[in-house]
């Protein structure tokens, strides 16, 4: 299966600032995927990422607070922008290994904003 | 009527037990089926696949219901290594994965 390299691993951030975090995988991958997990709750899609176009976001999330880069296809980056208190989650990237192979994640990024 | 529903939790059961836990979903067309495992402060790590047919890997047995959209994971002999938090994904055909909320297991001594 894939290997993900995620950035920074945790973080705690001022209000108002903003963060980016890194996903570096091992293979190509058509599509890379940012999921975002509240404390004590599942996963919940942020965005898919593809690479030559903008990114896909889901119900709830905008590009001008959730901007996402896909410079090729081993590489995306996922900024949280103008944070406030609200944002602290674990955010995580993940590939798709193959349908019948699930998803790998990176090892997700701790975000605490003050 | 949430997308991915689990059976809420938590499972407290002793070493050696069989436990089960259920898995409903919402979108008919849903194609692939997953059960990951989640410790605490980590990443989701696919526990295994699952199939129309049923599958079984070890202690772990995992069983689909097309008909009732409905999943099944069945952990026996349950280990201590067991304890963790159970995600049921479920795929569709747009590249999407929706999770359930997850089920915390806790295996005791």
């Amino acid at each position: 299966s894939a290997v993900i390299s995620q950035k920074p691993s945790r973080d705690i951030c001022q209000r108002g600032t903003s963060l980016t975090i890194q996903c570096q995988v091992d293979s190509q991958v058509t599509m890379m995927f940012w999921y975002r997990q509240q404390p004590g709750q599942s996963l919940t899609l942020i965005a898919t990422a593809n690479q030559g176009s903008e990114a896909t976001y889901e119900s709830g999330f905008v590009i001008d607070k959730f901007p996402i880069s896909r410079p090729n296809l081993t590489f995306s980056t996922l900024t949280v922008s103008n944070m406030s208190p609200e944002d602290s989650s674990i955010y995580l990237c993940s590939v798709e290994d193959g349908l019948n192979y699930g998803y790998t994640f990176g090892s997700g990024t701790r975000l605490t904003v003050v | 009527r949430k997308e991915v529903e689990q059976d809420p939790g938590p499972f407290n059961v002793p070493e050696g037990a069989t436990v089960a836990f259920n898995c409903t979903y919402s979108n008919s067309a849903s194609q692939s089926f997953f059960w990951y495992r989640q410790d605490c402060r980590k990443e989701p790590k696919l526990l295994m696949s699952v199939y129309s047919s049923g599958n079984e890997d070890g202690r772990f047995t995992a069983q689909l219901n097309r008909a009732s959209q409905y999943i099944s994971l069945l952990i026996r002999d349950s280990k201590l290594s067991d304890s963790a938090t159970y995600l049921c994904v479920v795929w569709s055909n747009n590249n999407d994965m929706r999770f359930g909320a997850g089920t915390r297991l806790t295996v005791k001594p």
